[in-house]
């Protein structure tokens, strides 16, 4: 049974571009969450996206917005990149809006130059 | 605000010994929190968890204990193995926020 795989896992960025990174939940996980860790730091909260909705947001701008496919896979989309969006990027998926039974994926470390 | 944070960002302890790294938080209605290990170029994996009308949980090696009076959890890692060598974080989720909270976490080195 497949954890939540990321893609890609790593990715280098030149300042100003824009960048999707993908996320496929666990089998039989409905809702995904998305994580920003800078290095060094606990992973902050982005958003929540069940039934193909947002339904909670952190505290980040309109740059960093996403989708949910029928399938329940992610995107997260980063437009107008700043060096401060380098960091490794989390996604983690759970048995509804909950976050219990949470589970994480390896991440995509994007780098932003 | 929310938080939660962690006391001690380094821990070094020899291969053995029992580990304690203790966490804070700041938000009186969060009613779960959760341990995560955090190896180099992994996410976090799931440790141990405990709601807020328990005051200890064991599990494998590991106890949470969880003291709301002073807003405080701590995880004790027994016997500490080359292999515990990780980021801890501690989370907690509840209240008014359907989120996870992540503390900075802290770098466990066990010493051969």
């Amino acid at each position: 049974d497949a954890g939540v795989t990321q893609s890609p896992t790593h990715l280098i960025k030149t300042r100003g571009q824009q960048v999707t990174l993908r996320c496929s939940p666990k089998s039989g996980h409905d809702t995904v969450s998305w994580y920003q860790q800078a290095l060094g730091q606990g992973p902050q909260f982005i958003f929540q996206y069940y039934e193909e909705e947002e339904r909670q947001r952190g505290n980040f701008p309109d740059r960093f917005s996403g989708h949910q496919f029928p399938n329940y896979s992610s995107e997260l989309n980063v437009n107008a990149l700043l060096l401060g969006d380098s960091a490794l990027y989390l996604c983690a998926s759970s048995p509804g809006t909950g976050n219990y039974g949470y589970t994480f994926g390896s991440g995509t470390r994007l780098t932003v130059v | 605000g929310e938080s939660v944070g962690l006391h001690l960002p380094t821990l070094s302890v020899q291969e053995g010994d029992n580990s304690i790294i203790n966490c804070a938080y700041s938000n009186s209605a969060s009613d779960y929190f959760i341990w995560y290990k955090q190896e180099s170029g992994k996410g976090p994996q799931f440790i141990i968890d405990i709601r807020s009308n328990m005051d200890k949980r064991q599990g494998q090696r590991v106890t949470v204990l969880l003291n709301k009076t002073v807003k405080h959890l701590s995880l004790q890692i027994a016997a500490t193995q080359p292999g515990d060598s990780a980021v801890y974080f501690c989370a907690g989720y509840g209240g008014a926020t359907n989120k996870l909270i992540f503390g900075t976490g802290t770098l466990l080195a066990v010493q051969p």
